[in-house]
């Protein structure tokens, strides 16, 4: 049983260029969050995914935005990067309605420069 | 705003001792508190979790102690091992279906053989 899939694992980006990041949850999970975590910090939320709408938002720009398809896997997209989006991405899932023990994945580690 | 945080950044045990890594958190709603493990170039791993309404829950190896009159929560570690190695994260959500993650900083946790 596969566990929570990103891609890709690293990526470099310009500042002011846009990226896309991209998650497959578990087996059998349906929702799907997105955390950013910083170098020696702890991640943070940015946003969740249910039933292919927004369900739930951190405190992050509209520069973050996201979608979810119905196969459950999702996006993550920033626009106009900044130096300061350099950070692990990871991607966590879990089973609307069931135990609410999120699942991460490995992440993605996006390097603005 | 609602924080939660740990108290010191790195802990050294000698193999075979007992660890112990505290947390401490301000949100008085959390009503779900979480321990995850984050090895290098890995994304978080769910080690133990407690409901406020527990004050000790015992796993394999761990134990996790909370105290919601000065909002502490503690990890316990018997016998470490050098496979714990790794940075360890106190988390808290608000209720227990699907609800965003609040992370500490982590603390690094190394074992000396």
């Amino acid at each position: 049983d596969a566990g929570v899939t990103q891609s890709p694992t690293h990526l470099i980006k310009t500042r002011g260029q846009q990226v896309t990041l991209r998650c497959s949850p578990k087996s059998g999970h349906d929702t799907v969050s997105w955390y950013q975590q910083a170098l020696g910090q702890g991640p943070q939320f940015i946003f969740q995914y249910y039933e292919e709408e927004e369900r739930q938002r951190g405190n992050f720009p509209d520069r973050f935005s996201g979608h979810q398809f119905p196969n459950y896997s999702s996006e993550l997209n920033v626009n106009a990067l900044l130096l300061g989006d350099s950070a692990l991405y990871l991607c966590a899932s879990s089973q609307r309605g069931g135990y609410y023990e999120q699942y991460f994945g490995p992440g993605t580690r996006l390097t603005v420069t | 705003g609602e924080s939660v945080g740990l108290h010191l950044p790195t802990l050294s045990v000698q193999e075979g001792d007992n660890s112990i890594i505290n947390c401490a958190y301000s949100n008085s709603a959390s009503d779900y508190f979480i321990w995850y493990k984050q090895e290098s170039g890995k994304g978080p791993q769910f080690i133990i979790d407690i409901r406020s309404n527990m004050d000790k829950r015992q796993g394999q190896r761990v134990t996790v102690l909370l105290n919601k009159t000065v909002k502490h929560l503690s990890l316990q570690i018997a016998a470490t091992q050098p496979g714990d190695s790794a940075v360890y994260f106190c988390a808290e959500t608000p209720t227990g279906a699907n609800s965003k993650l609040t992370f500490g900083k982590g603390i690094t946790l190394s074992v000396r053989p």
